[in-house]
This record gives C-alpha cells, structure tokens and sequence, in this order.
C-alpha cells in the first residue's frame, strides 16, 4: 500500500523554464509534507517542507503548495538550472503523533528532473 | 557543523554473514533513523533511535536491528545477509525529539552488496 506517490517517473525541462513536480498521498493523518533531492551515490538533501496548516512555503527558487482536500502537493521550481537535475522525493510524517510517527518519513517513489540547458 | 557520517561507505559480504553499519549524527541531534533504499522498494523506514532507546520500527524481520549509544551515534545490525539485503542504507539524524519526523538530514549512505 503506498501513501506517497509520484506518478511521474521523469519530467524534462528546459533550463530557465519553471519546473513542476507533483506528489499525491492517500494517508489523512499526514501533516507535514517535505521534498529531497537526491544525486546519485549521495544521501537524500532536504529542500523544503510545509505543515498542513499552511497552503503554500517558498524558499528562493523552490515553492511548494499544498491541497489538502485533493491530498495532493507540488513542488515548483523557478527558474529551473542544469544543477537541479537530481532526483526528487516527496516525503510525509505525522508531527502531532507518537508511537508510528517517531522519526518515521514515508517517501514516494521519487521522479527524475533533467534540466536542459 | 559536520555533516551525518556512515561507515563504510561500500561493503561486499555473503550470504549467511552478518554486518554491523555505523552512523555519527550532527552535533546536538538525538534522533537517528535508518531507511533501506531498493530499487523496487524505494526508501523504506527501518527504525528510529532516540536517546538509545528504539521509539519506531518499521516492516523489517528481525534480523535488522539497531543501538543507539549515550553520544547519540548508532548503529544497525543485519544477521543472516540473504540476496535482497542488498541495498542503499541510509542514516538520517533530527534535532526534533518529539512526534514524527520533522526535517531529517541524511548521510551518504553505505552500500551493501551480498553475493
């Protein structure tokens, strides 16, 4: 049963160009949502989050949103570069539980971003 | 401050050995995770140390456990190595003691290849 998906595997484009990366869950009790982007060989790099009381976070480049009715959050990145080509995870957790929670991040399947330059 | 560290960061054993992977935190963080990356899994949660007490565990048998020491650096054990251990394991350590997750920085990783 996977609570995070990422259904696209890969997503090209073109370098200056906004970069959309989608990521849907299914598990009601998640509040706190967080993107990584790995590069081959490296751990996974924390990038953003966002708690569910929110609706969007911004960070420089990277802006993520959040609909919690649709269960379903992107990742925007603008204006996207060569470097960002990595591959990226959505990952969830429950902040305001215990137990399950502890230290627990459930992660999508992860999507390969190429920047073109 | 210092990054998460594993070592090793490449390991090679047999089926039916055993392997202990080790795990230094950034400074001031308690809490320490582990995770398994496969390529058909993707990042599962193994479990989760937090002042050497084991507060979560995931799906995984129980020949893959785990210590925590009083200097919060950790360490994971996997006895009886079958082919699909075979794996990225990852190490992530959290300033955040309480409830789920919250931000967590990973180390590179150590490869695990069982012939």
């Amino acid at each position: 049963d996977q609570q995070v998906k990422q259904n696209s595997p890969s997503l090209s484009v073109q370098e200056g160009r906004i970069s959309i990366l989608n990521c849907d869950y299914t598990n009601s009790m998640f509040d706190y949502f967080l993107w990584y982007k790995k590069y081959p060989a490296e751990g996974p790099t924390f990038l953003i989050s966002i708690s569910s009381i929110k609706d969007k976070n911004e960070d420089g480049r990277f802006t993520v949103f959040l609909n919690k009715s649709a269960k379903h959050l992107s990742l925007h990145i603008v204006p996207s570069q060569p470097g960002d080509s990595a591959v990226y995870f959505c990952a969830a957790t429950n902040i305001n539980a215990g137990g399950t929670s502890y230290g627990k991040l459930t992660f999508g399947q992860g999507t390969i971003l190429t920047v073109h330059p | 401050k210092a990054g998460v560290t594993q070592t090793p960061r490449y390991l090679i054993k047999t089926r039916g050995q055993q392997v202990t992977l080790s795990c230094s935190p950034i400074s001031g963080h308690r809490s320490v995770s582990w995770y398994q990356q496969t390529p058909g899994q993707g990042l599962q949660f193994l479990f989760e140390y937090f002042s050497e007490t084991q507060r979560n565990k995931g799906n995984f048998p129980g020949r893959f456990s785990g210590r925590q020491f009083s200097n919060s650096r950790s360490e994971m054990n996997v006895s009886t190595l079958e082919l699909g251990d075979s794996a990225l394991y990852l190490c992530a350590s959290s300033p955040r003691g309480s409830g789920g997750a919250y931000e967590q920085y990973f180390g590179p990783g150590t490869r695990l290849t069982v012939t």
